[in-house]
């Protein structure tokens, strides 16, 4: 257990509907990442916070993605109109803002699966 | 960030050293290696990282050859739990960036009794 929690662990949806994802960083952590891993890849970097702002997103975050930090605490991770290309596992990660080590601590992740 | 080569799979047998490679012949002054191994079903976990000497923790050691284009990564008596997927990831030093973690797609390291 690395200190990172994400809910739920699995979530199935059909196709159209929306989704949230949750993750509780650790705490002193004021750096959260947002990852996208589908089988047999790794994982794929998807959205950066550094306190409740959101300073990078990836291509691969589309219009139908939002991701939020209200208070630069949990973050979540939506997605509306799912479609069954968004199956896959979502990661979050963090870590703490001194030093120059990127050493992430990830949870342990969202299974979404879109029928 | 500097992109990174590595072997699909590798078995090792039990209580041996595993000595994973990997290839980033493109990597710059300013650029750490790092290494992280991610267990069926869970998250990524840090292992180690170094910049040009080699090091050693209480799970693995990497070597880092002279001119930094390859490094190794080894677990000294691999045990069944080390069977996973290992990611050798080369990322800058710089605070201000995000410094995302570019993942390729690993080596599944399987540790046979």
């Amino acid at each position: 257990d690395t200190g990172v929690s994400q809910d739920p662990r699995h979530k199935i949806t059909k196709r159209g509907q929306n989704v949230t994802f949750r993750c509780d960083p650790i705490s002193e952590h004021n750096r959260l990442y947002w990852y996208r891993q589908t089988l047999g890849q790794g994982p794929e970097f998807l959205t950066y916070f550094q306190n409740e702002a959101q300073l990078e997103k990836s291509r691969l975050l589309s219009d139908r993605f939002s991701a939020e930090r209200p208070k630069g605490s949990f973050s979540t991770l939506e997605i509306q109109r799912t479609e069954q290309g968004d199956s896959a596992m979502y990661l979050c990660a963090s870590r703490p803002s001194a030093g120059g080590h990127n050493e992430q601590f990830f949870g342990p992740g969202t299974r979404l699966t879109v029928l | 960030d500097a992109k990174t080569t590595q072997p699909t799979s590798m078995d090792c047998a039990e209580g041996r050293a595993a000595n994973l490679p990997c290839n980033h012949s493109t990597i710059s002054g300013n650029e750490y290696v790092y290494w992280y191994r991610q267990i069926h079903s869970q998250g990524p976990q840090y292992i180690i990282h170094g910049l040009k000497n080699n090091e050693t923790n209480e799970m693995a050691s990497l070597i880092i050859t002279e001119d930094r284009k390859s490094s190794t990564l080894i677990l000294p008596h691999a045990t069944l739990r080390d069977t996973a997927v290992y990611y050798c990831i080369v990322s800058r030093i710089s605070s201000g960036s995000a410094r995302q973690l570019t993942f390729g797609s690993g080596t599944q390291l399987t540790v046979l009794p």
